[in-house]
């Protein structure tokens, strides 16, 4: 089945402690990109990956990095996680070229304390 | 700046009352629009695809058109699970960056 999963789903944490939230496709899809979803802001794009060892920043990069050393994977790093980053956070990829038929991932809900 | 705004923010219809929700864009150089739908708790679930002025796409009670300054969502004898989120996005040519509108929370009655 074609899927994109997001590892942890949901995960409360503490100011300050390194976290790592996994994301992989099974789709050999070239385009990745994480969001996060804030209510009366909508969904902001972070990251985004064209294809391997190629990424660039979204709207609001800043508190976070990206690496995409395989296809397959595109793991989201927050070095040193601040409040303001509790957020719904969603994985997406898709064929190169356009983020046609762009499937997301089931969401990881952060809660930064 | 580029940026995409939706309306309205939120819309309530009886079942079978047919309307259309707004995305409205500015963007340096269009790649492609798109909606989408996102039920609550879960991720944005892809419509459609439009990439120039005056091309439409359907799929069963939904219809999608694109100007050169926006779209609209037409929705047809609407039944209550379409009621979700709809999201609008425009990707830019220079650099295939995407923005997001806020989205639309319709809500059908039954």
């Amino acid at each position: 089945e074609a899927q994109v999963t997001q590892n942890p789903r949901y995960l409360i944490t503490v100011t300050g402690k390194k976290l790592t939230v996994t994301c992989s496709q099974n789709m050999n899809h070239e385009y990745m990109s994480w969001y996060r979803q804030d209510p009366g802001l909508g969904l902001r794009q972070i990251y985004y990956s064209m294809n391997v060892e190629v990424t660039d920043k979204g709207d609001v990069p800043e508190g976070y990095k990206v690496s995409r050393k395989e296809k397959r994977n595109f793991p989201l790093i927050l070095e040193s996680p601040s409040p303001n980053q509790t957020s719904l956070y969603f994985c997406a990829s898709s064929l190169r070229g356009s983020p046609r038929f762009q499937f997301f991932g089931p969401g990881t809900r952060l809660t930064v304390l | 700046e580029d940026q995409v705004t939706q309306s309205p923010e939120a819309l309530r219809l009886q079942e079978g009352e047919s309307s259309s929700l707004n995305c409205s864009y500015t963007v340096s150089g269009l790649r492609g629009l798109f909606w989408y739908r996102q039920d609550p708790g879960k991720g944005p679930e892809f419509l459609f695809t439009l990439y120039s002025a005056g091309e439409e796409k359907e799929k069963e009670r939904l219809k999608a058109t694109l100007t050169k300054k926006e779209s609209f969502l037409h929705i047809t004898a609407p039944k209550p699970e379409d009621s979700a989120t709809y999201l609008c996005a425009v990707q830019r040519n220079r650099d295939d960056k995407i923005i997001f509108g806020k989205g639309t929370r319709l809500h059908i009655l039954p």
